[in-house]
């Protein structure tokens, strides 16, 4: 069974850094692409960037190009999404959905969700 | 603002159909293939319908979709109480990033 499995609920102080996983598993991880979308509090889905974690070729949107850092370890299939200094504006639900190529968006897959909360 | 356009709600009663319709552009729609999400509240979203018209498996077929020039349409017939969620479409864009619709919220009078 395919399952992406993700790190839990964040509660972060602006400024602060954080990284939060995906866990991939019941499928060869190296062979599709995991990607990011976040979903502001009673707002729509948006896509943050990708990357496949059989050779690490990351795309990045560019509404999210140099505030965020995709990467992926595919020893333990596991994808994370990191942010080097968090702001109140990044509280949203986090979810990896594996995908079939960065430009082919319908996918089976999503994680349960990582909700990120950002206050002083 | 979303790159695509979704009307924000749509009603209808239980058993009626009711279409969903996307509006992009020619750096889009227009050139890529369409998904369609169910997001039921305090979920993830459910692919419903993937490049244009293709259901998942487990997918029923009360739910369809299409793609003309640069616009896309998901279709639902026999709605039922627990279609009631937000639907997404999405697609690849030139600017080099998938992007959604704003969403629309179904509801089952």
């Amino acid at each position: 069974e395919v399952q992406l499995v993700q790190s839990g609920a964040e509660v972060k102080k602006p400024g602060e850094s954080l990284k939060i996983s995906c866990k991939g598993s019941g499928y060869s991880f190296p062979s599709y692409w995991i990607g990011w979308v976040r979903q502001m509090p009673g707002k729509g889905l948006e896509w943050m960037g990708i990357i496949s974690p059989g050779d690490s070729d990351t795309r990045y949107s560019p509404s999210f190009q140099g505030q965020v850092t995709i990467s992926a370890d595919k020893s333990i299939t596991t994808a994370y999404l990191q942010w080097s200094s968090l702001k109140a504006s990044d509280t949203a639900m986090y979810y990896c959905v594996r995908q079939r190529s960065p430009t082919l968006v319908g996918a089976i897959y999503w994680g349960q969700g990582t909700l990120v909360t950002v206050s002083s | 603002q979303s790159v695509l356009t979704q009307p924000p709600s749509v009603s209808a009663a239980p058993g009626q159909k009711v279409t969903i319709s996307c509006s992009g552009s020619s750096s889009n729609i227009g050139n890529n293939y369409v998904a369609w999400y169910q997001q039921l509240p305090g979920t993830a979203p459910k692919l419903l319908i993937y490049d244009n018209d293709k259901r998942p498996p487990g997918i029923p077929d009360r739910f369809s979709g299409s793609k003309s020039g640069t616009s896309a349409t998901l279709g639902i017939t026999g709605l039922q109480s627990g279609d009631e969620a937000d639907y997404y479409c999405g697609t690849w864009d030139s600017s080099l990033s998938a992007v959604f619709g704003g969403g629309t919220k179904l509801t089952v009078l």
